[in-house]
């Protein structure tokens, strides 16, 4: 069995700050982690993902995500945001071709 | 690459009545493509596995009679809400898995198709 897990539900940054949301997962097999970034009635857009190798992984619009195997965790980060960061983040957790499990979200909200 | 289409963007029907949604991949070829709904404020949840040329997999609690799943070819699966009602307005979302992919689950994610029943 796997699952994820977001602390945080919301989290309100100003502008310029750096931001870091939060995923836990847990697998019974090798895992294959994901962060998505979804806009209103959008669907969901990958920014990075981690597969294998170096546990520092780079996306798209400047975010990037480290892998800690030891924590169990695969937190996300940017170091300065912009409004147009304000949208939904999810982390999902797959192992293999096992079905993909998504975490329950956390919107950040960037404050101008 | 690897863009995936959903028609409708959005739909609204009369209770009792069904609706069609249709997931395409436009420049891959899917072997799988998945099925998920999203209520408002909640994350994704898994209704079904969409294999081409196969039965789709259903996950527990979701009603195969109720969601019809087709996968005739490897770039189109469609959805069919039957005799839908307004517990089942949400927004409805599909994704691709490339077939031959690396092994892994990767997988695009179409737009998402809101559905209100009245």
């Amino acid at each position: 069995a796997q699952s994820v897990t977001q602390l945080d539900s919301q989290v309100p940054v100003f502008e310029e700050a750096p931001v870091e949301l939060r995923c836990n997962y847990s697998s019974s097999v090798s895992v294959y982690l994901f962060w998505y970034v979804q806009y209103p009635n959008q669907g969901l857009q990958l920014l990075l993902k981690y597969l294998s190798g170096s546990t520092l992984v780079k996306g798209i619009n400047g975010f990037e995500a480290e892998f800690n195997k030891s924590q169990t965790s695969f937190h996300l980060r940017k170091p300065s945001v912009h409004i147009s960061d304000t949208a939904e983040y999810f982390c999902a957790v797959s192992g293999g071709y096992q079905k993909v499990t998504f975490g329950t979200g956390t919107k950040l909200q960037v404050i101008p | 690459g690897a863009v995936v289409s959903q028609h409708p963007s959005w739909v609204i029907c009369k209770s009792g009545t069904s609706v069609k949604i249709e997931c395409r991949s436009l420049d891959f070829q899917a072997t799988t493509m998945f099925w998920y709904r999203q209520f408002p404020k909640q994350s994704l949840m898994l209704m079904a596995t969409s294999n081409e040329g196969s039965k789709a997999t259903y996950e527990q609690g979701v009603e195969k009679d109720k969601f019809l799943i087709n996968h005739a070819s490897l770039t189109l699966s469609t959805l069919t809400v039957t005799s839908a009602h307004p517990e089942d307005s949400s927004f409805y979302i599909c994704s691709a898995r490339i077939a031959g992919g690396p092994g892994y689950n990767e997988q695009f994610f179409g737009p998402g198709t809101r559905l209100t029943v009245l």
